[in-house]
C-alpha cells in the first residue's frame, strides 16, 4: 500500500500569510494526487486534481505542485474562509490513501 | 444540481450488520464509478471502497475487506454498502463520493487522473453495545 505522509499536522497563521502544506508518497505516484479542504461538520471539498490543476470555482490563491513522491499545496494569501483541515489523497493505486490532514488555525 | 444523499446509518451492536444507501441525482449515475469514504469522530479521512460504473470492478480497504460489500443499482441511481461483523472501530460518518476522471497526456502514453467530487454529507454509523 502507498503511505501518504502529510506535514505539518497543524499550523497557525494570520490572514494574508502564505501557507505551504507538504505530502510525501512512499513510492512514486506520477501526478495522481488531489487536495481536499474540510471545514468542521461539513463534507470535504475538492480543490486540486492531478497535483496542480485547480478545480473549477476554486480561488486562484490555491495552487498545487509536485510529481513522483513530493507534493505541495500553497495558499498564497490566507483568507478567513481558508481556516480548515486539508488532506492529500493519492489516486494512483488501490487502496486509495489519504494524508493525515493539516489543520490550519488562526494565529 | 449534482447531489449525493446517504441514509441508513444508526446505532448497531458489535457483530451486527447495517446497509447504507446513497441516492444520486443531477448526473448520469451509470457512467461514473463511486466510492465510500469514512471519518471516525475527531479523526482523518479513510477510503473504504470503490465500485466501477457497471459493477465490474470493486476494491476495498484492508480494514473492511471480507466484512463490507459495495454494490449499486444503476436503474435506481443508488449506491450501497452492506456492512457485516461490525466493530467499534467502524464507528464513523460514511460519505458517498463520486469518482471523476480525465485523460491526461497524449493518446499513446497518457492515463486517467482521478478525483473525488462531489461528496455526500454523510451518515453516522455508531457501533456500541
Amino acid at each position: 500500500d502507498i503511505q501518504m505522509t502529510q506535514s505539518p499536522s497543524s499550523l497557525s497563521a494570520s490572514v494574508g500569510d502564505r501557507v505551504t502544506i507538504t505530502c510525501r508518497a512512499s513510492q512514486g505516484i506520477r501526478n495522481d494526487l488531489g487536495w481536499y479542504q474540510q471545514k468542521p461538520g461539513k463534507a470535504p471539498k475538492h480543490l486540486i486534481y492531478a497535483a496542480s490543476t485547480l478545480q473549477s470555482g476554486v480561488p486562484s490563491r490555491f495552487s498545487g505542485s509536485g510529481s513522483g513522491t513530493e507534493f505541495t499545496l500553497t495558499i498564497s494569501s490566507l483568507q478567513p474562509e481558508d481556516f480548515a483541515t486539508y488532506y492529500c489523497l493519492q489516486h494512483n493505486s488501490y487502496p486509495r490513501t489519504f494524508g493525515q490532514g493539516t489543520k490550519v488555525e488562526i494565529k | 444540481e449534482v447531489q449525493l444523499v446517504e441514509s441508513g446509518g444508526g446505532l448497531v451492536k458489535p457483530g451486527g450488520s447495517l446497509r447504507l444507501s446513497c441516492a444520486a441525482s443531477g448526473f448520469n449515475f451509470n457512467t461514473y464509478s463511486m466510492n465510500w469514504v469514512r471519518q471516525a469522530p475527531g479523526k482523518g479521512l479513510e477510503w473504504v471502497s470503490f465500485i466501477s460504473s457497471s459493477s465490474t470492478y470493486t476494491h476495498y480497504g484492508d480494514s473492511v475487506k471480507g466484512r463490507f460489500t459495495i454494490s449499486r443499482d444503476n436503474a435506481k441511481n443508488s449506491l450501497y454498502l452492506q456492512m457485516n461483523s461490525l466493530r467499534a472501530e467502524d464507528t464513523a460518518v460514511y460519505h458517498c463520493v463520486r469518482d471523476d476522471s480525465v485523460w491526461w497526456g497524449d493518446i499513446l502514453t497518457g492515463y486517467y487522473v482521478h478525483w473525488f467530487d462531489p461528496w455526500g454529507q454523510g451518515t453516522l454509523v455508531t457501533v456500541s453495545s
